[in-house]
């Protein structure tokens, strides 16, 4: 059975940095694409970055862009995001998703449960 | 960049269909996904490919993309449908997955 587990949401000033981790199992890892999307309170939901199987293509929303890095270790079974110069705007619940196969234009068939981000002074 | 728009509400009586619209240009080209999520739950995939559905997605949840809008039918509307539905591309000229503006269904 797939399971994605989120962990590193927490509270954080602004201009802050934090690290995300997203433990995947039940499939192989590193034959999919995953991706981060996050929600706002009461907003929708906001695809802001993707990363191939392999790790090699990466791919950024303009909202995050030079800000976030998204990786992932294949041998830990775990994808990571680091936000570095955190906004109040950045305030979501983080959501990892696993795309249908190995290329990030595919649908999103798994998601985690989130972890939460707030930025505030 | 690409935007995805969807009605903000959408009321249906038990028992009743649902429909939900997704406008986006030249959406017809592009392969539409639709997800529910439900208070406090992540999303969940109901609809690929724009009319394919994953295993254990009733028949009643359908989809079409015939055009401008493609169209979530959520058919025979039970209480359990009640949640926030979200259509999504990926737009191959930005290389980035769109989510649309998501739309809150109502059971009455």
């Amino acid at each position: 059975e797939v399971h994605l587990f989120e962990s590193g949401g927490d509270f954080v000033q602004p201009g802050g940095s934090l690290r995300l981790s997203c433990a995947a199992s039940g499939f192989t890892f590193s034959s999919y694409a995953m991706s981060w999307v996050r929600q706002a309170p009461g907003k929708g939901l906001d695809w802001f970055s993707g990363i191939s199987g392999s790790g090699y293509s990466t791919q950024y929303a303009d909202s995050v862009k030079g800000r976030f890095t998204i990786s992932r270790d294949n041998s830990k079974n775990t994808l990571y995001l680091q936000m570095n110069s955190l906004r109040a705007e950045d305030t979501a619940v983080y959501y990892c998703a696993r795309s249908n196969g190995n290329y990030l234009r595919d649908f999103f068939d798994y998601w985690g449960q989130g972890t939460l981000v707030t930025v505030s002074s | 960049s690409y935007v995805l728009t969807q009605p903000p509400s959408v009321s249906v009586a038990p028992g009743q269909t649902a429909r939900i619209t997704c406008g986006g240009n030249d959406i017809g080209t592009k392969s539409v996904h639709w997800y529910q999520q439900k208070p406090g739950q992540a999303p969940v995939l109901v609809v690929y490919d724009d009319s394919a559905r994953p295993s254990g997605i009733p028949e009643r949840f359908s989809g079409s993309n015939s055009g401008n809008p493609a169209t979530l039918t959520i058919g025979r509307v039970e209480a359990g449908d009640e949640a926030d539905y979200y259509c999504q591309v990926w737009d191959s000229s930005s290389d980035q997955g769109v989510f649309g503006t998501g739309t809150k269904v109502t059971v009455l």
